[in-house]
């Protein structure tokens, strides 16, 4: 199995513009997470999914951030506007309902300009 | 008080030593723990899960949890400079929590 794939795995952007990050979880997980990782806050949840539904979107810090599942394989988490202090690398993990352990995408480094 | 909570360090010891990585939590009924190793701009990737009190080995890795205390603990023998890195305490209730890190650096 490739893992946890994530796309772009670098990100430059210029404030106000829209971000839109994406992660194919590994086939046959039923959970999805996006986590947000900075050196002042660390690696933060910011939405999860089980079999395509969100869960729990309370880490999402604003209604510019925005997460979709359309299908077991594919998420999307978008930002816009974008903003600087949204750079950050982003994370996506996936894991099975009967294993709790995440295995984590190589990440996308966003910069915001 | 935060969910997850680690010394931040840097934490340093000789090559060949003993490193002890601590960690606490404040969710009672936690049920998972995991430690994550990160490599500098590399993702997290676990090494060790433990889910009952006591001691778990692998290798060269011992994780000890303790819940009345709601303490968890990773001990590496023979640090090696390969295990230079920072150490993710996480905890799993309904979802995963992370700490802040633990930076270690095994120096030659």
């Amino acid at each position: 199995d490739a893992g946890v794939i994530q796309s772009p795995r670098h990100e430059v952007t210029e404030m106000g513009q829209e971000v839109t990050l994406r992660c194919k979880p590994i086939s046959g997980h039923d959970y999805l997470f996006w986590y947000r990782q900075t050196m002042m806050r660390g690696l933060e949840l910011l939405i999860y999914f089980n079999n395509n539904v969100p869960i729990d979107d309370s880490g999402m810090p604003e209604d510019r951030f925005s997460a979709k599942m359309p299908n077991a394989s594919f998420s999307t988490l978008k930002i816009q506007p974008s903003e600087p202090r949204d750079s950050a690398v982003y994370f996506c993990a996936s894991t099975w309902g009967g294993e709790n352990i995440q295995y984590f995408g190589a990440g996308t480094r966003l910069s915001v300009l | 008080q935060k969910e997850v909570e680690q010394n931040s360090g840097p934490l340093s010891v000789p090559e060949g030593a003993i490193a002890s990585l601590n960690c606490t939590y404040s969710d009672r009924v936690s049920q998972s723990f995991f430690w994550y190793r990160q490599y500098s701009g590399k993702s997290p990737e676990l090494i060790m899960s433990i889910y009952s009190n006591g001691d778990k080995e692998d290798g060269r890795f011992t994780a000890q949890l303790n819940k009345a205390s709601q303490y968890v603990s990773l001990l590496i023998r023979d640090s090696q400079p390969s295990d230079s890195a920072t150490y993710l305490c996480a905890v799993n209730n309904n979802d995963m929590r992370f700490g802040a890190g633990t930076r270690l650096t095994v120096k030659p």
